[in-house]
């Protein structure tokens, strides 16, 4: 079974649209995160989240917002979509970081084209 | 701010090749060191880690060695496979709450 889910696998979306990307983890992790992988920048780090709280942020644009509705939930919303956004989106988790050296699990990822 | 560097971007081997994938890092203290794997269509997934000096970590016949002298982490297998290829990631534990990640090397094994 898959531990941690990304809705959808793959997303096409016009310019200037908005998007939600869905991500659950069912590994009873309390930290969450966002990368996003281009061909520009292979793995970038977005956000990182620990008990449904914003640790940190290193995404520039307000453009990128995450909703933690659950504290296995982590999805991404994305407004004014432009075509400089397409990658791969992927969700991780780990058990919370203020305590050892936690693996990170990553997603299956949403690959996000933006026309 | 802290830093992976990897140098090699692609790396193409027959069978049974000797594998090195460089890896150095710019951080303070002692941070947490880890190479992932990352298959094509998948997230990348943890090979293994290294938290102290001298450390070595290794699974499935891959291992580094954290060496805080030269502030590096290569990662190295004597005898590549086929199914060996993939991206490798080198990434460090910066701060409580994120990871940094080299840019990624290709690795290409041929039968």
């Amino acid at each position: 079974d898959p531990k941690i889910i990304q809705k959808p696998k793959y997303l096409v979306a016009v310019t200037g649209s908005e998007k939600i990307l869905i991500c659950e983890q069912y590994l009873g992790h309390n930290a969450m995160y966002w990368y996003r992988q281009s061909a520009k920048k292979p793995l970038e780090f977005m956000f990182s989240y620990s008990y449904q709280k914003l640790m940190d942020n290193q995404t520039a644009s307000s453009r990128f917002q995450p909703q933690s509705s659950k504290k296995n939930h982590l999805d991404l919303q994305i407004t004014a979509l432009k075509p400089d956004d397409s990658a791969t989106y992927f969700c991780a988790s780990s058990q919370d970081q203020d305590w050892g050296d936690a693996e990170q699990f990553f997603g299956p990822g949403t690959r996000l084209t933006v026309l | 701010g802290d830093s992976v560097t990897q140098t090699e971007g692609q790396v193409a081997l027959s069978e049974e090749d000797f594998l090195t994938i460089h890896c150095n890092y710019s951080a303070s203290g002692y941070p947490t060191l880890f190479w992932y794997v990352q298959y094509p269509g998948e997230g990348p997934q943890l090979l293994f880690r290294a938290s102290r000096d001298k450390e070595k970590g290794s699974s499935r016949g891959f291992e580094a060695t954290y060496d805080k002298g030269t502030t590096s982490f290569h990662l190295r297998k004597a005898s590549v496979q086929e199914s060996d290829s993939a991206v490798y990631y080198c990434a460090l534990k910066s701060g409580n709450y994120k990871y940094v990640f080299g840019a990624g090397t290709r690795l290409k094994v041929i039968a």
